[in-house]
């Protein structure tokens, strides 16, 4: 099984700020990685596929970056709608392992 | 509109059984894979199952053997029948499209108390 290792855990951020959550694969899952969103007691929302695609009606100030085993999902200035949780996958092996996730609250 | 509505989840005993459904709508759904993602109560996301559109099935370790994955394209209903329940298959169960990835649309998922 493919480990998913996000960090950090927790990012305190001010709004307005750029952000930066990371995601490592424990071998290569080439470019097959998602990005979703999460908000207390609401479903995931996927944000980012294939690595770097917005999903549709994801907004411009998210964007993914990587491949192979390394990713970075960056927002580039955090609204007060973007405090969540942030979770990424690998869908290139099965099972179609998560990261822990990375909470970004308000500083 | 395009979503999925799931049911079924409630109160069980251990080593009792359950049944989810999904329903879907607003979308051919005979043309999706379908999975099945759960997340205990605080804690991260959990693949569990999945259904190709060809009805091809995957199932994570921790629950094979448990639990078994079906759909009917006539009701546009996906299911996962559950058994032999644990307390550590407590979650909130969602089920998910795949699309372009693995999740681009959920339900709201429902409650499974073991």
């Amino acid at each position: 099984e493919i480990v998913m290792t996000q960090s950090p855990a927790t990012l305190s951020v001010s709004p307005g700020e750029r952000v930066t959550l990371s995601c490592r694969a424990s071998q290569s899952v080439s470019d097959n990685l998602a990005w979703y969103q999460q908000k207390p007691g609401q479903s995931p929302r996927l944000l980012i596929y294939g690595a770097s695609t917005r999903a549709t009606g994801i907004p411009a100030r998210f964007s993914g970056s990587g491949s192979g085993t390394e990713f970075t999902l960056t927002i580039s200035s955090l609204q007060s709608e973007d405090f969540a949780l942030y979770y990424c996958q690998q869908y290139n092996n099965w099972p179609r392992t998560f990261g822990q996730g990375t909470k970004v609250e308000i500083k | 509109e395009v979503q999925l509505v799931e049911s079924g989840g409630g109160v069980v005993q251990p080593g009792g059984s359950l049944r989810l459904s999904c329903v879907a709508s607003g979308f051919t759904f005979s043309s999706y894979s379908m999975h099945w993602v759960r997340q205990a109560p605080g804690k991260g996301l959990e693949y569990v199952s999945a259904i190709g559109y060809n009805g091809d099935t995957y199932y994570a370790d921790s629950v094979k053997g448990r639990f078994s994955i079906s759909r009917d394209n006539s009701k546009n209903t996906l299911y996962l029948q559950m058994g032999s329940l644990r307390p550590e298959d407590m979650a909130v169960y969602y089920c998910a499209r795949v699309g372009p990835a693995p999740g681009d649309l959920w339900g709201q998922g429902t409650l499974v108390t073991v």
